[in-house]
């Protein structure tokens, strides 16, 4: 069973520019979370994604903007990056219609803004 | 509102000490899950551990044990005679599977160091 991948691992950007992080869920897993988790502080919810629709967004701005494929997996894009957006941006896929809340979480990206 | 609150920032104990981690959360709803995650250096999330709000009992794995009190909100977590391997960020959280959203809320985290 392959787990969550994410790419890239590292990303530098400067302020005003936008950027696209890429997300494979788990083998079976229709459902894709993200999270991003500045240093320090526990994961904040973003958005999540099932059967290619947005299905809940945390407090986060609409520059913040998802997407998700046929085959589940996902991209989290970010415009007009400001230096508050540096941070680990972690995925989370699951299998919605299970025992809820089973998700697996990817490595991260860790994104880094000047 | 949903609110988990980790109040241990850091905890450095000596190896093959026990360690507890609070975690206090807050939630109006009747049905919810509580978690318990380990983050190590590398940064990836580890899942330990998921609790549903009807089941009370009390679990072990190995030097792994919850202890969940629905009357006082609270999740704490123990490791018994703790080893290096285990420092790392443990954080806790809480998610209500009927919002509209599995979203998972997060604590703080607490920051647990094994000294040798």
């Amino acid at each position: 069973e392959t787990g969550v991948t994410q790419s890239p691992t590292h990303l530098i950007k400067t302020r005003g520019q936008q950027v696209t992080l890429r997300c494979s869920s788990q083998s079976g897993h229709n459902t894709v979370s993200w999270y991003q988790q500045a240093l320090g502080q526990g994961p904040q919810f973003i958005f999540q994604y099932y059967r290619e629709e947005e299905n809940g967004r945390g407090n986060f701005p609409p520059r913040f903007s998802g997407l998700q494929f046929p085959n589940y997996s996902s991209e989290l894009n970010v415009n007009a990056l400001e230096l508050d957006d540096s941070a680990l941006y972690l995925c989370a896929s699951s299998f919605s219609g299970r025992a809820p809340n089973e998700q697996f979480f990817g490595p991260g990206t860790r994104l880094t803004v000047l | 509102a949903q609110k988990v609150t980790q109040a241990q920032t850091e905890i450095s104990v000596v190896e093959k000490e026990d360690v507890t981690l609070d975690c206090v959360y807050e939630t109006r709803d009747t049905t919810y899950y509580l978690f318990w995650y380990k983050q190590p250096p590398s940064g990836e999330l580890v899942f330990l551990i998921r609790r549903n709000s009807f089941d009370e009992q009390n679990e072990i794995s190995g030097r792994y044990s919850w202890n969940f009190q629905k009357s006082t909100s609270s999740f704490n977590f123990t490791i018994t005679a703790s080893q290096v391997v285990d420092s790392a960020v443990y954080f806790c959280a809480l998610s209500e599977p009927y919002s509209s959203a599995s979203k998972i809320i997060f604590g703080s985290g607490t920051r647990l160091s094994i000294r040798p």
